[in-house]
């Protein structure tokens, strides 16, 4: 399950179930949304992008939905798998000006 | 394609000594660089945007004295961290945007630097 507080987020899950992470942007005029896994002592990677005229987009065991609504973004992971477990950023962006991070989620996989 | 690379990737340095940290585009040409700093367990803040042939721009907050950021090519943006002290201790990341319009930044690995 998840868990707020002084520490990160962290969302638990065992191996091969589907993983839902999800992010509150606080800006209605941001356009382009990106999430990165980062593992530990490394840089942000790339996982999937959408632009704010999508409310979906799918790419290869990962989904992004964007709920403009709520500014609400969830990234799901498909067959969860230990190479997964990292911190999930949610990015924001508005028309080209610099990204804004979310605070991160730690994603557990468990054997 | 799209590679970004950093150095070092891990400095210890002495309390009141400088530190540089060199930010590449290795395949691509970046106007634009951005430095974050990342301290444990938090999210990536970023400090500055720096703009090749001119002055960068620095987040409210960042002392631009304290973090020189030198962006002389296209390829090649530096943060040079003066005068360090223990509290500056944390992973610095550079991000770069390519010229080619994308709107994705490329991270690099990142740096760790600890001030003794």
């Amino acid at each position: 399950g998840e868990s707020v507080g002084l520490h990160l987020p962290t969302l638990s899950v065992q191996e091969g179930d589907n993983s839902i992470i999800n992010c509150a942007y606080s800006n209605s005029a941001s356009d382009y949304f990106i999430w990165y896994k980062q593992e530990s002592g490394k840089g942000p990677q790339f996982i999937i992008d959408i632009r704010s005229n999508m409310d979906k987009r799918q790419g290869q065991r990962v989904t992004v939905l964007l709920n403009k609504t709520v500014k609400h973004l969830s990234l799901q992971i498909a067959a969860t798998q230990p190479g997964d477990s990292a911190v999930y950023f949610c990015a924001e962006n508005n028309y080209g000006q610099n990204f804004v991070f979310g605070p991160g989620t730690r994603l557990s996989v468990l054997p | 394609g799209a590679v970004v690379s950093q150095h070092p990737s891990r400095v210890i340095c002495k309390s009141g000594t400088s530190v540089k940290i060199e930010c590449r585009s290795l395949d691509f040409q970046a106007t634009t660089m951005f430095w974050y700093r990342q301290f444990p367990k938090q999210s990536l803040m970023l400090m500055a945007t720096s703009n090749e042939g001119s002055k960068a721009t620095y987040e409210q907050g960042v002392e631009k004295d304290k973090f020189l950021i030198n962006h002389a090519s296209l390829t090649l943006s530096t943060l040079t961290v003066t005068s360090a002290h223990p509290e500056d201790s944390s992973f610095y990341i550079c991000s770069a945007r390519d010229n080619r319009g994308l709107d994705e930044q490329f991270f690099g690995p990142g740096t760790r630097l600890t001030v003794l």
